[in-house]
Order: structure tokens, then C-alpha cells, then sequence
């Protein structure tokens, strides 16, 4: 077990720019979790992942996001046309499939965007 | 739709003192869970204590416990005996029973331990 890790942990880009970025979940986990964190707020949920398949997306992940989990490994979360407001923490998440005793969520590091 | 709130921003304990937070939470439905993670600075979040809504009895791990109040719709973490290694944000999450298990967060507490 050697926890979720995310890639890259900063980025600053400028306003228009594109951005991807890279989550690795926990190997034998197929639940696949995108947070957003504002500064002062708790995480919001982004979109959800079982396998390969996008289950779930949020009202907050507009058209200029795109997430990603090909072959029901890591997964990439891409922002079009950056905007000063998707500056955030972008966290990701992973857990067993339900029913298992330990199905709570573990979760990366995060990556700080800042947009200039 | 769920909602959790938590409405301590900020809360401050002398080391080896007792602290507890507060976290309330909306919900409609009967089965579900509860979560309390701890956030160091500019370190991943990890998970504290887990309370599944269908046990009456009080999660407790070590130093941290919960008083679990179902029908008052109250969660508030309890920490014993506190660490300077205890500083960190502190955030209740709520988890249905069913769906996606997506989590819902309150706004946190910043934990200060005082030496």
C-alpha cells in the first residue's frame, strides 16, 4: 500500500491556459474521487470514478473540465481555459469497492493550482 | 441534499488537555456515515475516527472519540490528552450508505495545541 499519490502537486499557469493533472490511486481500489479545496472551505466533490466509468459529475466541474481514468487505473483531471477562480486544491481520492469493512477514503496529497 | 456544518473555525487546547469539536449535519436519509479527517499542513488528509449511523454505540480510537447524538443530528470529535502533533485541520465528512459514496464536507476547524 503506498497511498494515492498526485502529480504534479504545484502548477501555476496563466489565465487561458490548459492544465492536466495526474492522479494515481491505490492499486486493488476501483473507486476513483475528484475534490476541489478552496482556500478556507472543505473539499467539494468533483466526479467519481468506478473502474474506467465517469458515474458521477458535480454541478462545479463546468464544460472547461474533463476527468479521465482510462483502463480503470490512474486518472487525469484537465481544465481548459483556466480562470483566476479554478485556483484550488485539487484532491483525489480512492477507495475499495462497497461492502468491504474498510471502505473509507484515501486520499493524495493534492495539487495547488494558482492561476496568474 | 446533505449538508455539514461545522461551526467552530477556529479552536485552541493546552497540550495534554481535552478539546472537543463540534460538527452538525442535515439529512434525510436513515443509513449512512460519518467521518472525522485530520488535515496537517501541507500534508494529505487522513482519516481520524469512522461512526456507521446504524451503531449506537460511540466510535473511540485511542485518544480520539465521538459522541454520535442520531436524532440531534450532532458528531463531535473528542480529543484526549492532546499532542502538538494533533495541530492540523480537522474535517467532518458525511457518506451516504448507498450511491457513490461521495463525501460531504463541513468548512473545518483549525486545531491549535498550545505547549
Amino acid at each position: 500500500d503506498t497511498g494515492v499519490s498526485q502529480d504534479p502537486r504545484h502548477k501555476i499557469t496563466k489565465r487561458g491556459q490548459n492544465v492536466t493533472f495526474r492522479c494515481d490511486p491505490i492499486s486493488e481500489h476501483n473507486r476513483l474521487y475528484w475534490y476541489r479545496q478552496t482556500l478556507g472551505q472543505g473539499p467539494e466533490f468533483l466526479t467519481y470514478f468506478q473502474n474506467e466509468a465517469q458515474l458521477e459529475k458535480s454541478r462545479l466541474l463546468s464544460d472547461r473540465f474533463s476527468a479521465e481514468r482510462p483502463k480503470g487505473s490512474f486518472s487525469t483531471l484537465e481544465i481548459q481555459r483556466t480562470e483566476q477562480g479554478d485556483s484550488a486544491m485539487y484532491l483525489c481520492a480512492s477507495s475499495r469497492e462497497a461492502g468491504w469493512a474498510t471502505n473509507e477514503q484515501f486520499f493524495g496529497p493534492g495539487t495547488r493550482l494558482t492561476v496568474l | 441534499a446533505q449538508t455539514v456544518t461545522q461551526s467552530q473555525p477556529e479552536m485552541s487546547v493546552q497540550e495534554a488537555e481535552t478539546v472537543t469539536l463540534s460538527c452538525t449535519y442535515d439529512t434525510s436519509e436513515s443509513d449512512y456515515y460519518l467521518f472525522w479527517y485530520k488535515q496537517p499542513p501541507s500534508r494529505q488528509m487522513i482519516l481520524v475516527i469512522r461512526q456507521e449511523a446504524y451503531k449506537q454505540q460511540n466510535a473511540t480510537e485511542n485518544r480520539f472519540s465521538v459522541n454520535f447524538q442520531k436524532a440531534a443530528k450532532s458528531f463531535s470529535l473528542k480529543i484526549s490528552d492532546s499532542q502538538l502533533g494533533d495541530a492540523a485541520m480537522y474535517f467532518c465528512a458525511y457518506r451516504s450508505a448507498s450511491g457513490t459514496y461521495k463525501y460531504i464536507f463541513g468548512t473545518g476547524t483549525r486545531l491549535k495545541v498550545l505547549a
